[in-house]
């Protein structure tokens, strides 16, 4: 079991371009989540995936952001023209469903800087 | 709305004490509580968690009790070791509906000292 996997580790980018961070779940779980966390906060969730389907989308989900999960296993998450106030550490987690409640496996994270 | 309250920024413990970290929480949906333990520039990794069914789950040094009426958890560590200093953060989880998105805590930093 290789857990859960986030490229790229660090994202430097200036204000206003494009980035894109993959995440790739444990392999067979079901569920795959994306989490932000800010200095001295706890992760804020962001959205989630059961399969290819996207279920869910937090306030906190501007136009600026997208993601997709093409074929229910790996994850993309897009921001377009990024603001200063986008850097962040952004985390994915993934789930198996196969009761009543599930335990989220977390990814090491992708830690964007915008300048 | 901080559903979900950690007071205590942080804790020091002397090494093969016991550790006590504290949990409030306001929404009386959530049914499923998890701790996870976080490592600077690394993803937050599971420790235990606890179904409100229950009132206590033990896995090791690692012991979550519940108290549904207080809507109060905390975990305690036992014997605590250095290799525990982390942040920790406490979550909850409103089960059985479309979403089990975890609600975080702002995390306790924990110190063990030799």
């Amino acid at each position: 079991d290789t857990g859960v996997s986030q490229d790229p580790r660090h994202k430097i980018t200036k204000r206003g371009q494009n980035v894109t961070f993959r995440c790739d779940p444990i392999s067979e779980h079901n569920r795959l989540y994306w989490y932000r966390q800010t200095l001295g906060q706890g992760p804020e969730f962001l959205t989630y995936f059961q399969n290819e389907a996207q279920l869910e989308k937090s306030r906190l989900l501007s136009d600026r952001f997208s993601a997709e999960r093409p074929k229910g296993s790996f994850s993309t998450l897009e921001i377009q023209r990024t603001e200063q106030g986008d850097s962040a550490m952004y985390l994915c987690a993934s789930s198996l469903v196969s009761g009543f409640q599930e335990t989220q496996y977390f990814g090491p994270g992708t830690r964007l800087l915008v300048l | 709305d901080q559903q979900v309250k950690q007071n205590s920024p942080s804790l020091s413990v002397q090494e093969g004490r016991i550790s006590i970290l504290n949990c409030d929480y306001t929404n009386s949906m959530f049914d499923y509580f998890l701790w996870y333990k976080k490592y600077p520039a690394e993803g937050p990794t599971f420790l235990i968690s606890i179904s409100s069914i229950k009132d206590k789950n033990e896995d090791g040094r690692f012991t979550v009790f519940l108290n549904k009426s207080a809507k109060h958890l905390s975990l305690h560590i036992v014997p605590s070791q250095p290799g525990d200093s982390a942040v920790y953060f406490c979550a909850a989880s409103a089960g059985g509906a479309d979403t089990d998105k975890l609600i975080f805590g702002t995390g306790t930093r924990l110190q063990v000292f030799p």
